[in-house]
């Protein structure tokens, strides 16, 4: 069963950092792409970044760009969101997702239960 | 930027009856749609991709048609674990990936 747990999540003051986690299993991590998604309280999902299953390709929002930063360990099984320079606009539940194997395709078929980022002063 | 739009914002729903939601794309995305349930306090789950294809798991009753700009999904007969916000999202424009704002289903 394919499992995506998120952690790291937490309340912190503007201009602070935060990392987040995600813990990959059930599935071969390292073959996949990964994904943030996010979603402000009461609203819908933005997409925020991308690291292709080998770290070779990696975006960003332009919203985040400059700000968040990616990145994955494929012998730990995880995932990872550096978050620097936090704004209050950042407040979001933010979920890891995975593409589907066989691309390209880039719809997202994996989620996990997502951690809570509240950047408040 | 392609827009996602959905219609309406909120449909109201007897269990048993059938659902109809609407989802517009700024520009043609072809056939590269996917939708979304989202329940309360939980993760986004894939329903459809490719416009029409039902994930794994996905019941019959969900079905989705369109191409281009203008595509549907539809419940066929409502069951009471299918209210919750539905969300289309187009990946034609990798890595530019966009959501639609949603469409909440509740009883009527």
């Amino acid at each position: 069963e394919v499992q995506l747990v998120e952690s790291g999540g937490g309340l912190v003051k503007p201009g602070g950092s935060l990392r987040l986690s995600c813990a990959a299993s059930g599935f071969t991590f390292s073959s996949y792409s990964m994904n943030w998604v996010r979603q402000a309280p009461g609203k819908g999902l933005e997409w925020v970044s991308s690291i292709s299953s080998s770290s070779s390709y990696i975006y960003y929002a332009d919203s985040v760009k400059g700000r968040f930063t990616i990145s994955r360990d494929n012998a730990k099984n995880s995932l990872y969101l550096q978050m620097n320079s936090l704004r209050a606009e950042d407040t979001a539940v933010y979920y890891c997702a995975s593409l589907p194997l066989l691309g390209p395709l880039y719809y997202f078929d994996y989620w996990g239960q997502g951690t809570l980022v509240t950047v408040s002063s | 930027e392609i827009v996602m739009t959905q219609s309406p914002a909120t449909l109201s729903v007897s269990p048993g009856e059938r659902a109809t939601l609407s989802c517009r794309a700024s520009q043609s995305v072809s056939s590269n749609l996917a939708w979304y349930q989202q329940k309360p306090g939980q993760a986004p789950r894939l329903l459809i991709y490719g416009a029409s294809t039902r994930a794994t798991g996905i019941p019959a009753r969900f079905s989705g048609s369109g191409s281009g700009t203008e595509f549907t999904l539809t419940i066929s007969s409502l069951q009471s674990e299918d209210f919750a916000v539905y969300y289309c999202q187009q990946y034609n424009n990798w890595p530019r990936v966009t959501f639609g704002p949603g469409t909440k289903v509740d009883i009527k």
